[in-house]
């Protein structure tokens, strides 16, 4: 059963520290997205790669954010220092070379509280 | 620059049908998903348009007009596990970005 793993499910950190979040895209997959999710603006797109190569990350408050892919099967996901704003739920999602008739397909998300 | 309009909430009931529209202003297109999220869950793909035209899938459809910048879907015999947000999102045409609407929130009666 292929599906887009993201680790931690939940993170509770106090104003300052490090965040790090973790993807690991469906087997195959060679376009990764980074979204954010809130209330008030919805899905965002962060950053998004494709053959582990940063294609957009325009999205992404640059000061204190980062993504990279060590690998194929690991996308991250660095706040540092994390704020009270950040709190959200943080989407991974990954997909096959996009061609037609072919969807992103999204991991459960973690869900960041910064204190 | 890129902008997705679909309206905030709608209300509708248990065996009716809904139609929740979606328009859209970017600089390339090469598609339009619609995906479901229900409270607390990842959002899943629902459906796929590139053409003009409906494409039905069970109780699903989706339309896309183009020229139009427009697109629907609409929801038949609504059950109350339909009671979910529904997004809607473009893709653009110079690369893979999948750009999100905020997305409707679709409450179901009794």
């Amino acid at each position: 059963d292929a599906r887009v793993t993201q680790t931690p499910r939940h993170k509770v950190t106090e104003m300052g520290q490090e965040v790090t979040m973790r993807c690991q895209p469906i087997l195959g997959h060679n376009t990764v997205f980074w979204y954010r999710q809130t209330m008030m603006q919805g899905l965002e797109l962060l950053a998004y790669f494709r053959n582990r190569a940063p294609l957009d990350d325009s999205g992404m408050p640059k000061d204190r954010f980062s993504a990279e892919m060590p690998d194929a099967t690991l996308a991250t996901l660095k706040i540092q220092p994390s704020e009270p704003r950040d709190s959200a739920v943080y989407f991974c999602a990954s997909g096959p070379r996009l061609g037609q008739n072919t969807e992103a397909f999204f991991g459960q998300g973690t869900r960041l509280t910064v204190v | 620059g890129q902008n997705i309009d679909q309206p905030t909430e709608m209300t509708a009931t248990e065996g009716a049908i809904v139609q929740i529209n979606c328009t859209y202003q970017t600089s390339g297109f090469n598609g339009l998903f619609w995906y479901q999220q229900h409270a607390g869950e990842a959002p899943t793909f629902l459906s796929y348009n590139v053409l003009d035209g409906l494409e039905e899938k069970g109780r699903f459809s989706s339309f896309l007009s183009r020229s139009k910048g427009y697109s629907y879907l609409l929801l038949k015999e609504l059950q109350m596990k339909d009671s979910a947000s529904y997004l809607c999102a473009v893709r653009g045409d110079r690369d893979d970005k999948i750009i999100f609407g905020k997305g409707t929130r679709l409450h179901i009666l009794p």
